[in-house]
């Protein structure tokens, strides 16, 4: 079964400044990856995803990832942060069954704090 | 731009009572699921649902749940009988084809009491 590793289930930065969210996958095949953010009492928001096309991932809001294969990294990036960034992220790699359907197995999450 | 719908956004029962969530998908999505996030917790698969049956359960998805398609719109989640350690905000989905991205509902906070 694959999983996903989130390092730091709270990482804190100053407004301004990078914003690296660290994430590991480990799968047999190649993985369908997503990043998800999600504000308090909402739910989850795309962030952006990576099939298997350009391994830079550029998404919504700033974020962009890179997809390393040889690392079975999938990193979160914003060159630099900003409050309304707040949130908790989750990455997640897409699982398929023998259905056919695929499945979300997602990290822990990481809670970015934005220090003003 | 079309998105999941999810209702009520909080709901409170005993334990013992049976509880029914409810989902929107997006109207041309073929694919749904729900997925629970204890407080605290990772979000968790629960079930995926296709062509009118369930694709894939995990193994929180005992026989205290079910879900149905009752109609061309909603997806519904039913738990049986509740216990404490149901309470948790559940998260519907939908996607459009199986690889593709999952769009996720605003959430159910289910608390049992």
């Amino acid at each position: 079964a694959q999983s996903v590793t989130q390092l730091g289930s709270h990482v804190s930065v100053s407004e301004g400044a990078l914003v690296l969210l660290r994430c590991n996958y480990s799968s047999s095949v190649p993985p369908y990856l997503f990043w998800y953010v999600q504000y308090p009492n909402q739910g989850l928001q795309l962030l952006l995803k990576y099939t298997s096309a350009a391994t830079l991932v550029k998404g919504i809001n700033g974020f962009e990832a890179e997809f390393k294969k040889s690392e079975t990294s999938f990193h979160l990036t914003k060159p630099s942060a900003h409050m309304s960034d707040a949130a908790e992220y989750f990455c997640a790699v897409s699982e398929g069954g023998t259905s056919g359907t695929y499945k979300y197995i997602f990290g822990t999450g990481t809670r970015l704090k934005v220090l003003a | 731009e079309p998105e999941v719908t999810q209702t009520p956004s909080h709901q409170v029962t005993q334990m013992g009572q049976e509880v029914i969530l409810r989902c929107v998908p997006i109207s041309n999505h073929l694919y749904f699921y729900w997925y629970r996030q204890i407080l605290g917790q990772k979000v968790e698969f629960l079930v995926s649902f296709y062509n009118n049956e369930i694709s894939e359960k995990s193994e929180i998805f005992d026989d205290q749940f079910s879900v149905e398609r009752p109609d061309g719109s909603n997806f519904t989640l039913k738990i049986r009988s509740t216990k404490l350690e149901d309470s948790a905000m559940y998260f519907c989905a939908s996607s459009g084809s199986p690889g593709a991205e999952q769009y996720f509902g605003p959430g159910t906070r289910l608390t049992v009491t």
